[in-house]
C-alpha cells in the first residue's frame, strides 16, 4: 500500500539552510506536498510539485523530485527561528480521494 | 472568511462515552474528511465525503461514524470511546473531490479518553 516515510527530528542554527527528505512508495502518486504544521494549529500548504517536475522553487524553499528513488526533498534558505514546526511530506494520486501523509519533521532552529 | 470550523477544542471522556466531533466550512467544498494525529504516525486519514451524502472510509474508521447531510457538515461520531482514541483530530476540505489542489484544515480538536 502507499506509504511516506521521513526523518522525525531535525535541528539548524538560523541562518542555515535545512533540508527535510521523504521518501514514498506509490509510483502513480501526480501530486507531492509539503505541509507545515505551527504549535497547537492546523496544517497550511507550503508548497507542493507534479510528479513530472524534477525541482520548484518558491523563494526561500526548494522541492526536489527523484522520481526514480521515490524520494522528496524540501529545502529551506536563510532558516528563521519563525520556521520552527512540523514539516509533513505528503502524496495522492491525480483523480484518487485520499491524501497520504509522513509523519511529520520537527524542525528545530537554535538562534 | 472562517474556513474550516472545529468544534470543541478540548474534550476528556471517560471510556465507553460517546460524543461527536463537529467540523464546518463555508467555502462550498465538496471534499470533507477527518485525520487523527499520533506522535510518530503522522496523520491517518479515518473517513472522507466526495459530496452530501457520501461518505467512505479511510485507513483507520474503526470506532468512528459519519455522515454527510449538508455540503457544509461533516460530524465524526464516537460510538464507545477507547483509550486508544486518545489523538488529536483534524477536519480538512478541498474545492471538489477530485484530487487536486490543497487540503484546508482545521485548528484541531484535542480529545483524551481516560
Amino acid at each position: 500500500g502507499e506509504d511516506v516515510e521521513q526523518s522525525l527530528f531535525l535541528s539548524v542554527r538560523e541562518g542555515d539552510s535545512s533540508v527535510i527528505n521523504c521518501t514514498y512508495t506509490d509510483s502513480s502518486s501526480t501530486y507531492l506536498y509539503w505541509y507545515k504544521q505551527e504549535p497547537g494549529a492546523g496544517l497550511q500548504l507550503l508548497t507542493y510539485i507534479f510528479s513530472n517536475m524534477d525541482m520548484k522553487q518558491d523563494q526561500r524553499l526548494t522541492v526536489l523530485l527523484n522520481k526514480k528513488d521515490k524520494h522528496l526533498s524540501l529545502r529551506i534558505a536563510d532558516t528563521q527561528t519563525g520556521d520552527s514546526a512540523i514539516y509533513f511530506c505528503a502524496e495522492a494520486q491525480a483523480g484518487g480521494f485520499k491524501t497520504i501523509f509522513g509523519a511529520g519533521t520537527r524542525l528545530f532552529v537554535k538562534a | 472568511n472562517a474556513g474550516v470550523t472545529q468544534t470543541p477544542k478540548f474534550q476528556v471522556l471517560k471510556t465507553g462515552q460517546s460524543m461527536t466531533l463537529q467540523c464546518a466550512q463555508d467555502m462550498n467544498h465538496e471534499y470533507m474528511s477527518w485525520y487523527r494525529q499520533d506522535p510518530g504516525m503522522g496523520l491517518r486519514l479515518i473517513h472522507y465525503s466526495v459530496g452530501a451524502g457520501i461518505t467512505d472510509q479511510g485507513e483507520v474508521p474503526n470506532g468512528y461514524n459519519v455522515s454527510r447531510s449538508t455540503t457544509e457538515d461533516f460530524p465524526l461520531r464516537l460510538l464507545s470511546a477507547a483509550p486508544s482514541q486518545t489523538s488529536v483530530y483534524f477536519c480538512a476540505s478541498r474545492p471538489d473531490s477530485v484530487q487536486t489542489g490543497e487540503l484546508f484544515f482545521g485548528e484541531g480538536s484535542r480529545l483524551t479518553v481516560l
